[in-house]
């Protein structure tokens, strides 16, 4: 089964730094991504992991590390528009039928002036 | 616009009733998903289609169903409506279902069942 685990909400100041953890319990890992999703609007990606280590984007980053179960999305010099729900999802291979991506529930970035 | 349509935007209908979500995916992707996501439970993944195929099940239940057409697109099938049926349901599209392979969302269709 799937575990994902996030905080439900942070809040930061404007031109700021923020870490939104993310941990997981899965069999058949093949992958973690991060989207982007403002409220009524569909999800956007934002990153993605398979191998341990950061991967970096412009003002976003992500970091993995499987033995831990662990991931986090790191947002550099912060912006009113990044106020918005962050997903963290987890790729798990379904064994004779393909892949499903499971996500956690969100955390909600609330960006102050 | 990620170029994954889905129609209509938003229904409303009764318990009991039957309905049909449509999706088109982006030009070119062979895969689509299906999710449901209400405020209570999140993002939850249902079904996947890859080229017509079903490749991978989630916690669709039994009173719903999907099926992919030789055109690529996709329908959700969702029967016997119950009142906690009501959620936003997107589709989503890659262009092969394994590897990088980032998913598109569509827009959504706002479901209310009353």
């Amino acid at each position: 089964g799937q575990n994902i685990d996030q905080p439900t909400e942070m809040t930061a100041t404007e031109g700021a730094i923020v870490q939104i953890n993310c941990t997981y319990q899965t069999s058949g890992f093949n992958g973690l991504f991060w989207y982007q999703q403002h409220a009524g609007e569909a999800p956007t990606f934002l990153s993605y992991n398979v191998l341990d280590g950061l991967e970096e984007k412009g003002r976003f980053s992500s970091f993995l590390s499987r033995s831990k179960g662990y991931s986090y999305l790191l947002l550099k010099e912060l912006q009113m528009k990044d106020s918005a729900s962050y997903l963290c999802a987890v790729r798990s291979f379904l064994s004779n039928s393909g892949y499903a991506l499971n996500f956690g529930k969100g955390t909600s970035l609330l960006v102050t002036p | 616009d990620s170029g994954v349509t889905q129609t209509p935007k938003h229904l409303i209908t009764a318990t009991g009733q039957r309905v049909t979500l449509r999706c088109s995916p982006r030009s070119g992707d062979l895969s689509v998903y299906w999710y449901q996501q209400s405020l209570d439970q999140g993002l939850q993944f249902l079904i996947q289609y890859y080229n017509g195929e079903e490749r991978a099940k989630g916690n669709i239940l039994e009173r719903f169903s999907a099926q992919q057409f030789p055109d690529l697109h996709s329908e959700l099938n969702l029967s016997s409506l119950e009142l906690g049926d009501s959620a936003l349901y997107f589709c989503a599209s890659s262009s092969r279902g394994q590897g990088v392979d980032e998913q598109y969302f569509g827009p959504g269709t706002r479901l209310t069942v009353t």
